[in-house]
């Protein structure tokens, strides 16, 4: 069974201050990780995501997580927070069958002050 | 190109009365899931099909029936709802080959 911890369920930052949020998981077989972001009243969007090859990350919005195995994490980081950064941020992990099925985290919501 | 579109937005029932959350898809894509959303607890799968004519159980199945009778259409159905389905519901999908799953905008649901 595959499951995904996020530490601290609301995280804030003063615009142009370092982004990071945490995320731990824990599969059996070596997984699919994904950090998706949700902006108020919509629906999910990826971030990036790690699957076989390079352990650190890019993705949109100036976004980059780490995939480290000796510590099962993949936490999110962002060197400098935008207002329009504010939103709700989920790990995910999937299973590597045919599914594919997600499993969450409880998310985290960043806010960013001025 | 709409991606995933989800009907309705918003949604009050009362205990008790029936209804049916439409999915659809125009990516082509064979794999579609329903989640549920409720504060602190991310997303759960209610159930997903890897294909036309299957589906299967998720997390939190209870309560729930999916039909996939097309490719593009994944339907999530209350026979007799509770407030406990009281939720935001999230569709997805995904090519097979791929990881990433689409979401769709979600439909707010209450159940007084």
């Amino acid at each position: 069974a595959q499951s995904v911890t996020q530490l601290g369920s609301h995280v804030s930052v003063s615009e142009g201050a370092l982004v990071l949020l945490r995320c731990n998981y824990s599969s059996s077989v070596p997984p699919y990780l994904f950090w998706y972001v949700q902006y108020p009243n919509q629906g999910l969007q990826l971030l990036l995501k790690y699957t076989t090859g390079a352990t650190l990350v890019k993705g949109i919005n100036g976004f980059e997580a780490e995939f480290k195995k000796s510590e099962t994490s993949f936490h999110l980081t962002k060197p400098s927070a935008h207002m329009s950064d504010a939103a709700e941020y989920f790990c995910a992990v999937s299973d590597t069958g045919t599914a594919s099925k997600l499993t969450f985290g409880t998310g985290t919501r960043l806010q960013v002050t001025l | 190109n709409a991606g995933v579109t989800q009907t309705p937005k918003f949604r009050v029932l009362k205990t008790g009365q029936s209804m049916t959350l439409l999915c659809a898809q125009d990516m082509n894509h064979e794999y579609m899931y329903w989640y549920r959303q409720d504060p602190g607890m991310g997303l759960r799968l209610i159930h997903y099909s890897v294909g036309e004519g299957t589906t299967a159980k998720g997390e939190v199945p209870d309560g729930y029936n999916v039909s996939r009778l097309k490719k593009q259409n994944f339907l999530l159905g209350l026979e007799s709802a509770a407030p406990s389905q009281t939720s935001v519901y999230f569709c997805a999908s995904k090519r097979t080959s791929a990881n990433e799953q689409f979401f769709g905008p979600g439909t707010r649901l209450t159940v007084l």
